[in-house]
């Protein structure tokens, strides 16, 4: 079975600063890998997945992720965030017969 | 398509009492899944159905949690007798398969049981 551990439970930054959210996970199979986003009272929304090929992913809003295999990590970066990025950020891995969320990344954006 | 729709949206209840939440995925769908959202567990899978059928209910708490999907286009989750730590975001989220495709959430009932 897999896990997925988001390291940092909350992180703050300031407007226009760049951002780096960690994601790391643990499984014994291929998997695939995405990243929501929560905005307040809102469901998840998708941000962008890793299928195959290319290990740099584009999202929207600018985001975009790295899938490094060797290190099993699927960190979410932004060069340059907007106070409007601040919400809830959650990892996922999907393997066959489940799909597992980490615990949620909350970024705080201040100008 | 107005996307997956839970509801209510929010209800509160006292301790004991039947509490039913429900689901419409989206049409075409053909996996359906309900996760409840807390601060110290954060997004947990509680159950998930394809094509109608429960395929992992490993997640759910206890006896006291059903969940069912009569059809394609319905779900509900129900909580009988409710417990204040029950108190939870519950969500629902539907997918056109499993692996590589996207789930795509309801706004989420917020359950308050006192």
């Amino acid at each position: 079975a897999q896990s997925v551990t988001q390291l940092d439970s909350q992180v703050p930054v300031f407007e226009e600063a760049p951002v780096e959210l960690r994601c790391n996970y643990s499984s014994s199979v291929s998997v695939y890998l995405f990243w929501y986003v929560q905005y307040p009272n809102q469901g998840l929304q998708l941000l962008l997945k890793y299928l195959s090929g290319s290990t740099l992913v584009k999202g929207i809003n600018g985001f975009e992720a790295e899938f490094n295999k060797s290190q099993t990590s699927f960190h979410l970066r932004k060069p340059s965030v907007h106070i409007s990025d601040t919400a809830e950020y959650f990892c996922a891995v999907s393997e066959p017969s489940t799909l597992t969320f980490g615990k949620g990344t909350m970024l705080l954006v201040s100008p | 398509d107005a996307g997956v729709i839970q509801s209510p949206r929010h209800e509160v209840t006292e301790m004991g009492q039947e509490v039913t939440l429900r689901c419409k995925p989206i049409s075409g769908h053909d996996y359906l899944f309900w996760y409840r959202q807390t601060m110290m567990r954060g997004l947990e899978l509680l159950i998930y159905f394809n094509n109608n059928v429960p395929i992992d209910d490993s997640g759910m708490p206890e006896d006291r949690f059903s969940a069912k999907m009569p059809n394609a286009s319905f779900s509900t989750l129900k909580i009988q007798p409710s417990e204040p730590r029950d108190s939870a975001v519950y969500f629902c989220a539907s997918s056109f398969g499993l692996m590589n495709t996207e789930a795509f959430f309801g706004q989420g009932t917020r359950l308050t049981v006192v």
